[in-house]
């Protein structure tokens, strides 16, 4: 069974940029959650998609946004990026909704210039 | 940003060492989930505990969740080192899934 995965490995952009990061989740799994790390510190959680639907999100500027595709796969989008939106960031995917155990993909590391 | 306390923040032991991180919430939980996430990798899902005093063992790894349900440990006996990487709980609330800020572990050989 193939991992969530997510592409691209490293992003390099400059502020003001507009960054797009993508994710397949494991197949069969209908529910996607993004997440923010910054360096050396926890995971903050981004959004949550669930059947091509935003079904919540935390506490990120409206300049984070994304959305979930037909085959489930999902985008995040950063609008006019900030040298603190530099983070690792990770996408996981759950069978279903509730408090199910979230697989995670390797992430994408974005680099703010 | 919203997170639930761990501690310690950081632990070094020697290899062999008994090891315990600890997850404080200031509301009862109805579950927690434990994650590990090893140095340049993603967090991989360890567990879940749902029963009030519920413990659970996984080899050298024990589990627990409170009583009162506002607290869970983890517990490695006999550290390798192997069980070097970053401890995270994480509870349910309000439809999202809030990580604790993580025990950094590292083992001395």
């Amino acid at each position: 069974e193939a991992g969530v995965t997510q592409s691209p490995t490293h992003l390099i952009k400059t502020r003001g940029q507009q960054a797009t990061l993508r994710c397949s989740p494991i197949s069969g799994h209908t529910s996607v959650y993004w997440y923010q790390q910054a360096l050396g510190l926890g995971l903050q959680f981004l959004l949550w998609y669930d059947e091509g639907e935003e079904r919540n999100r935390g506490n990120f500027p409206p300049r984070f946004s994304g959305r979930q595709f037909p085959n489930y796969s999902s985008e995040l989008n950063v609008n006019a990026l900030e040298l603190e939106d530099s983070a690792l960031y990770l996408c996981a995917s759950s069978f279903g909704t509730g408090f199910k155990p979230q697989h995670f993909g390797d992430g994408t590391r974005l680099s703010i210039l | 940003g919203q997170q639930v306390m761990q501690i310690p923040q950081y632990q070094h032991v020697q290899e062999g060492e008994d090891f315990t991180t600890y997850c404080n919430s200031s509301t009862t939980l109805s579950n927690i989930q434990w994650y590990k996430q090893r140095p340049g990798g993603h967090p991989v899902f360890l567990i879940q505990l749902v029963k009030s005093g519920e413990v659970k063992k996984q080899k050298r790894l024990t589990f627990q969740f409170g009583e009162a349900k506002k607290n869970s440990s983890l517990h490695i006996t006999a550290t390798q080192t192997t069980d070097v990487g970053t401890y995270f709980c994480a509870e349910e609330n309000t439809d999202k899934l809030i990580f604790g800020t993580g025990t950094r572990l590292q083992v001395f050989p």
